[in-house]
């Protein structure tokens, strides 16, 4: 069983679109993220998500919004789409006070904006 | 805001060398955790150091967290092609949020 999973894998669009990326967790985990990997493999933090607190890395436009369905989902939502927003986008998540606290990640959403 | 920088880059050994990628927070961290990243893959989880000076080993991996728990490192004794991928560290401060290292990208020459 995949523990996080996001659709889709690739996602090719044109400046100025609107898109979302899906992501999904069957481990019962309370707290999601996203992060972007660029194209020298930089992983930034861009949002940490539970079901009573967001927090958003100041860097991150305001293009980009979470939305989260429920407790299993984080969605990724963003808005006129850049040449810059073209990354993998990986999903996490984590239990909070769990020992180690380790995140696990998604298999990733290659962006490409053109 | 938490800095984390890792040294070097990019790494390329023989196999059978050693390897060792270094990590330096720009604050002190409640834990450090690492993790491997293959070709083409997503991050996966290696360990999680808490206590300070702490070491720890699994199998061919040797982590270490540095007194002042500010640095850590990952030493690889006699690497393998399988051993190939992007290595992270990963600083985590008083809340939930992890800031991650550059990665250390590590090629193996059979």
């Amino acid at each position: 069983d995949t523990a996080v999973s996001q659709t889709p894998k690739y996602l090719v669009t044109q400046m100025g679109n609107d898109k979302s990326i899906k992501c999904e967790q069957n481990l019962g985990h309370d707290t999601m993220y996203w992060y972007k990997q660029d194209s020298k493999k930089f992983l930034k933090i861009m949002f940490s998500y539970n079901n009573k607190e967001l927090i958003i890395n100041e860097t991150v436009p305001n293009r980009f919004s979470p939305k989260s369905p429920d407790k299993a989902h984080l969605n990724l939502h963003i808005n006129s789409l850049e040449l810059g927003d073209s990354a993998v986008y990986f999903c996490a998540s984590s239990q909070r006070g769990q020992r180690p606290n380790e995140q696990y990640f998604g298999p990733g959403t290659r962006l490409t904006v053109t | 805001g938490q800095q984390v920088m890792q040294i070097p880059q990019y790494q390329h050994v023989q196999e059978g060398e050693d390897f060792t990628t270094y990590c330096n927070s720009s604050t002190t961290l409640s834990n450090i955790q690492w993790y491997k990243q293959r070709p083409g893959g997503h991050p996966v989880f290696l360990i999680q150091l808490v206590k300070s000076g702490e070491v720890k080993k699994q199998k061919r991996l040797t982590f270490q967290f540095g007194e002042a728990k500010k640095n850590s490192s990952l030493h690889i004794t006699a690497t393998q092609t399988t051993d190939v991928g992007t290595y992270f560290c990963a600083g985590q401060g008083a809340g939930n949020m992890l800031t991650f290292g550059g990665g250390t990208r590590l090629m193996v020459k059979p």
